[in-house]
């Protein structure tokens, strides 16, 4: 079985703009969450995603939002980029429910906001 | 207060010998579960091992075993016969009974294991 891909793997913005990042689950997960990794805050929880609607939802401001399509993928958009949104994005999938299932990673995609 | 504490700095271990990472956490709840993941360079987070608050048994998964003492909050994880690949940063992350509240994972802050030949 694949494991959880997520595009793109690098990205490099300037102040201001957006950004998008897809994440693809293991096929016949249909739980994805987010989580955001930098150096000084470690691992944060984003928001998670289960059949479409967001379940859960971490203490981020309003410019990271994120959906989920029914085929399971996820994306998660960040508008108005800051230079403290310079991180790792983790996406992680699980067969249910974050709260009962264990979760996988993906290999991140690596933002560096200029 | 902290959820997860990891407070060993950099460790380091010979090739072949046993390395304990330690972990304690901070919970209420009855009902939990605790996680171990290995994030090498590359920044992939790599599931290891699981142990339930329920489990009577320590959990192992070939080369790791997590060695749970309920009574102090600590959910150590013991790497056998290590090897230079386990040079890796090292999680530990729990889960708190689910409720729409708590689906989530608390990480501490990580490990950084260096295996030295």
């Amino acid at each position: 079985k694949a494991g959880v891909t997520q595009t793109p793997r690098y990205l490099i913005k300037t102040r201001g703009q957006q950004v998008t990042l897809s994440c693809s689950p293991i096929s016949g997960h249909r739980s994805v969450s987010w989580y955001q990794q930098t150096p000084g805050q470690g691992l944060q929880f984003l928001f998670e995603y289960f059949s479409e609607t967001q379940r859960n939802k971490g203490n981020f401001p309003g410019r990271f939002s994120g959906r989920q399509f029914s085929n399971s993928r996820s994306e998660m958009n960040v508008s108005t980029l800051e230079l403290g949104d310079s991180a790792l994005y983790l996406c992680a999938s699980s067969f249910g429910l974050a709260g009962a299932n264990t979760q996988y990673f993906g290999p991140g995609t690596r933002l560096t906001v200029l | 207060a902290q959820k997860i504490t990891q407070t060993q700095p950099g460790m380091f271990v010979q090739e072949k010998e046993a390395v304990t990472l330690d972990c304690t956490y901070d919970t209420s709840d009855q009902s939990y579960g605790l996680f171990w993941y290995k994030q090498p360079s590359s920044g992939e987070m790599i599931f290891l091992i699981y142990q339930g608050s329920y489990d009577e048994q320590n959990a192992t998964e070939g080369r790791y075993s997590l060695n749970f003492q309920k009574a102090r909050k600590s959910a150590n994880l013991v790497i056998s016969a290590s090897q230079l690949g386990d040079s890796a940063m090292y999680f530990c992350a729990m889960r708190e009974r689910y409720t729409g509240a708590n689906s989530k994972l608390t990480f501490g802050k990580g490990i950084t294991l260096s295996v030295r030949p």
